[in-house]
């Protein structure tokens, strides 16, 4: 079994400023994907960034973009310019890649309320 | 453009009652599945499904069935309610493989007294 932790249970930056989200894992697994999925009041689950786990190079999505060292089993999530529509909670998350179209679900961090402040 | 449509959005029960919570999507997705999110909590797979007539348990499914009749649809029943059972509940959908966007649908208010 894997398991996802987010060490910032809340953060607090003004805005256009840079903040960066942490996030750990555990897993025993070689291939994976990696998540950073967005969580707004309204409760709705946005997907922010994914990264495979055999790709070197870091993903980037606009003002958004990860820090995945692999080795380490570490995946922060950097916003840079952060703006008021950024206040939400932020869930790291974790999948096993499978071979042959197969699937099972998504293993979520506890997460971190991130609040911007004008 | 639907997506992933849950109702109810919400609910109260009292405990010991049963209930479906419905799940639609109109993605043509075969992967389905429902998560829980508690206070203070990330989601919680209960259910999924891989296609039609093929499920499985995530990490949490006591006190839940589910079942895929058909690609659109993957209700979660809860058959006797308990506090415990209190949460969110979120239905979501995929195309099959893992990696690939996973959809997730409003959420379900779900008190139980």
């Amino acid at each position: 079994a894997q398991t996802v932790t987010q060490s910032q249970p809340e953060m607090s930056v003004q805005e256009a400023e840079t903040v960066t989200l942490s996030c750990t894992y555990d897993t025993s697994e070689s291939n994976y994907y990696l998540f950073w999925y967005k969580q707004p009041p309204s409760r709705q689950m946005i997907l922010v960034i994914r990264q495979e786990a055999y790709k070197q190079q870091n993903a980037t999505e606009n003002r958004f973009s990860v820090n995945f060292q692999k080795a380490a089993k570490s995946f922060s999530l950097k916003i840079s310019d952060s703006q008021l529509g950024d206040t939400a909670m932020y869930f790291c998350a974790f999948m096993k890649a499978y071979s042959g179209g197969g699937a099972d679900g998504l293993t979520f961090g506890k997460g971190t309320h991130l609040i911007i402040q004008p | 453009n639907a997506g992933v449509t849950q109702t109810p959005k919400f609910q109260v029960l009292k405990t010991g009652q049963s209930m479906t919570l419905q799940c639609a999507q109109d993605m043509n997705h075969e992967y389905m599945s429902w998560y829980r999110q508690d206070p203070g909590m990330g989601l919680r797979l209960i259910h999924y499904s891989v296609g039609a007539g093929i499920t499985d348990q995530g990490e949490v499914p006591n006190g839940y069935n589910v079942s895929r009749s058909t690609t659109e649809d993957f209700p979660l029943r809860l058959l006797s309610a308990a506090p415990s059972q209190t949460s969110v509940y979120f239905c979501a959908s995929s195309r099959t493989g893992s990696g690939n966007t996973i959809y997730f649908g409003e959420g379900s208010w779900l008190t139980v007294v």
